[in-house]
């Protein structure tokens, strides 16, 4: 079976300064990871997806994220953080071949002025 | 066009009332899914269709009734829903099943309230 776990239900920034959203998963397998933004009252966007390719990957909006398997993590980070980037973040898992996805709890990133 | 549409934005109906949800997408994608998304909550997936089909039902009440009438269009039937039915209710489409590399998109949604 497999898990993620968002390690902050919610993230405070400075606009300008950057962002680290944590994310660790548990897999018995290669998982692919994905990370997707929700603004209030809206669908989900994808930002990025990992599937065993580069570990470090760029994703949209200055985003990118590491996948760093002894550490079962997939972190997501930007530089510097914009009003707009204030939304609801969710780490998702899901294995190969598999159709079982599961959603972290979600991270809600506030961007101070 | 990487897009999926949701029609109605907005649905009140009361716990007597049928109602549909529909989904809408032409990127030609062959897997379907309906969410459910509480307030401060991660969305619940509630149903998959794999090319036409439906592959999963995630232990979802009778009152939700899942239809894929063609490759592009899903639609959720509604019937003697109760208040705590009321949600964000999420549509979304992958190439494939999801599990390899294939990400979903995600439609808008149509947010339910049931009185």
């Amino acid at each position: 079976a497999q898990s993620v776990t968002q390690l902050d239900s919610h993230v405070s920034v400075s606009e300008g300064t950057p962002v680290l959203l944590r994310c660790n998963y548990s897999s018995s397998y290669s998982p692919s990871l994905f990370w997707y933004v929700q603004h209030p009252n809206k669908g989900l966007q994808l930002l990025l997806k990992y599937t065993s390719a580069a570990t470090l990957v760029k994703g949209i909006n200055g985003f990118e994220a590491e996948f760093k398997k002894s550490e079962t993590s997939f972190h997501l980070t930007k530089p510097s953080a914009h009003m707009s980037d204030a939304a609801e973040y969710f780490c998702v898992v899901s294995l190969y071949n598999n159709n079982d996805m599961r959603f972290g709890a979600g991270t809600r990133l506030t961007v101070k002025p | 066009d990487t897009e999926v549409t949701q029609t109605p934005k907005h649905l009140v109906m009361g716990m007597t009332n049928k109602k549909s949800l529909k989904c809408e997408q032409h990127m030609g994608h062959r897997a379907m899914y309906w969410y459910k998304q509480k307030a401060k909550k991660p969305p619940e997936l509630m149903f998959v269709y794999s090319y036409e089909k439906l592959s999963i039902n995630e232990s979802v009440p009778s009152r939700f009734s899942p239809e894929c009438p063609n490759s592009s269009l899903l639609n959720l039937h509604l019937h003697a829903l109760q208040p705590e039915d009321s949600a964000l209710y999420l549509c979304a489409s992958s190439q494939g099943l999801s599990g390899s590399q294939y990400e979903q998109y995600f439609g808008p949604g149509t947010r339910l309230t049931v009185t």
